[in-house]
């Protein structure tokens, strides 16, 4: 069964500030997701991941997938209020689960001015 | 462009009441699904649909049912609503082409339905 494994779950930082969420997942998958949810709203997608090694970014937000090691991560440079959300990773499993996503719990990312 | 429409946004029922929620896309998509979101839980599965006129369990289909009117409609039905089922929902599509090989498995959301159950 396909785990997916979001930390920190809450992170609470200062404008100006990198910092890195990670994504670990438990079997062998080739695509993985990111999503951004404001409070209240919809989930967005923010990247696509669809081979290891694939590397995305927009802005101050960098993700990159490791295959082999079961790992994204998503790194954000000089942290601004306006990235303050929920970052979701879901990581697409195989035939078992008829390619569905498998959802982490979800990093609340608060930043502070 | 319309993406994936939910409706209704807010409902409240009384525990053991009935309701039907609609959910349609327009993107060509074969493939939809439901969610529920609780606080600290993350998202969690409900049904889904790979393609038209197919619908599966997910992770907590217990008190639910659904329809796949056709490729754009795919609707959630709570027969008998309870508390515990007080969440807010979500609808989402994919173009996946299951049995066919897979072609786009990204999600694309609607806009929640927030549902209490007093």
């Amino acid at each position: 069964e396909l785990k997916v494994e979001q930390n920190p779950l809450f992170l609470s930082m200062q404008e100006g500030k990198n910092y890195t969420i990670y994504c670990n997942y438990s079997t062998t998958s080739d695509r993985l997701y990111w999503y951004r949810q404001d409070p209240g709203k919809s989930l967005e997608s923010l990247f696509v991941l669809l081979s290891n090694g694939a590397v995305k970014q927009e802005g101050r937000l960098m993700a990159s997938l490791d295959t082999k090691a079961r790992l994204s991560t998503l790194h954000i440079t000089a942290a601004v209020h306006d990235l303050s959300a929920t970052y979701f990773c879901a990581v697409e499993g195989g035939g078992d689960s008829n390619y569905q996503l498998i959802w982490g719990a979800g990093t609340k990312l608060i930043i502070k001015p | 462009n319309a993406g994936v429409t939910q409706t209704p946004k807010f409902q409240v029922l009384k525990t053991g009441q009935s309701m039907t929620l609609q959910c349609a896309q327009d993107m060509n998509h074969n493939s939809m699904y439901w969610y529920r979101q609780d606080p600290g839980m993350g998202l969690r599965l409900i049904y889904y649909s790979a393609s038209e006129g197919t619908t599966d369990k997910g992770e907590v289909p217990n008190g639910y049912n659904v329809s796949r009117l056709n490729k754009r409609e795919f609707s959630l039905r709570l027969e008998s609503a309870a508390p515990s089922q007080t969440s807010v929902y979500f609808c989402a599509s994919s173009l996946q082409l299951v049995g066919q090989g897979i072609m786009n498995t990204e999600a694309f959301f609607g806009q929640g339905t927030r549902l209490t159950v007093v």
